[in-house]
């Protein structure tokens, strides 16, 4: 199976801050690479696709890069919305396995 | 709009089993793998298992096998996954979400969770 570590496992940030994640893959996965925001009590919500591709209706603020084992999600101007808990997954083969998530919470 | 609408609540005792659904409305059934996670009490996402809406076919995760069954009844579009001999520690909340090809097989549309609580 393919681990996907993510880093950290939480984050303290304040309003316009900007924020990094990082997801790293155990084996190349190319950029078979999603990115996922959950706030409590929701599903998860698709923020990027195939690494770099953002999701219709998600904002600019966010963007992805990397590909093979590689990743980071970025939060260019972090916002109160944005206060959430972040999973990586690839989606490159079975199982479809999740990084373990990044907590943003409030500084 | 696509939508995916999953059963409500359970309250299970150990040893029984339960049977979840996931309906799924505004796009043809059979075009879409559908997939399942377990999210456990403050934990973290964990991808289960996926079924082959055209075939039937699921494919399961190690430690997903055995208990858990997927299956589909395509004439109302929905499919289902069914735990049985429950654990406390099936205690979760359990999602469907479809995957999309044209997205990077990422999971565009998801159910809205099932909980499912295992207690005496």
């Amino acid at each position: 199976d393919i681990q996907m570590t993510q880093s950290p496992s939480s984050v303290s940030a304040s309003v316009g801050d900007r924020v990094t994640i990082t997801c790293r893959a155990s084996q190349g996965i190319s950029s078979w690479l999603a990115w996922y925001q959950q706030k409590p009590g929701k599903a998860p919500k698709l923020l990027i696709y195939s690494a770099s591709n953002l999701q219709r209706g998600v904002p600019s603020r966010f963007s992805g890069s990397g590909s093979g084992t590689d990743f980071t999600l970025t939060i260019s101007s972090l916002q109160p919305e944005d206060f959430a808990t972040y999973y990586c997954q690839q989606t490159n083969r079975f199982p479809r396995t999740f990084g373990g998530g990044t907590k943003v919470e409030i500084k | 709009q696509v939508q995916l609408v999953q059963s409500g609540s359970e309250l299970k005792k150990p040893g029984a089993s339960v049977k979840i659904s996931c309906k799924a409305s505004g796009y043809t059934f059979t075009n879409y793998g559908i997939h399942w996670m377990r999210q456990a009490p403050g934990q973290g996402l964990e991808w289960m298992a996926w079924i082959n809406t055209n075939t039937g076919n699921p494919t399961y995760a190690q430690g997903f096998t055995g208990r858990f069954v997927l299956s589909l009844d395509t004439s109302v579009s929905t499919a289902y996954l069914e735990i049985s001999s429950l654990k406390a520690e099936d205690t979760a909340v359990y999602y469907c979400a479809r995957e999309q090809y044209d997205s990077g097989w990422s999971f565009e549309s998801w159910g809205q969770g099932t909980l499912v609580t295992v207690s005496s």
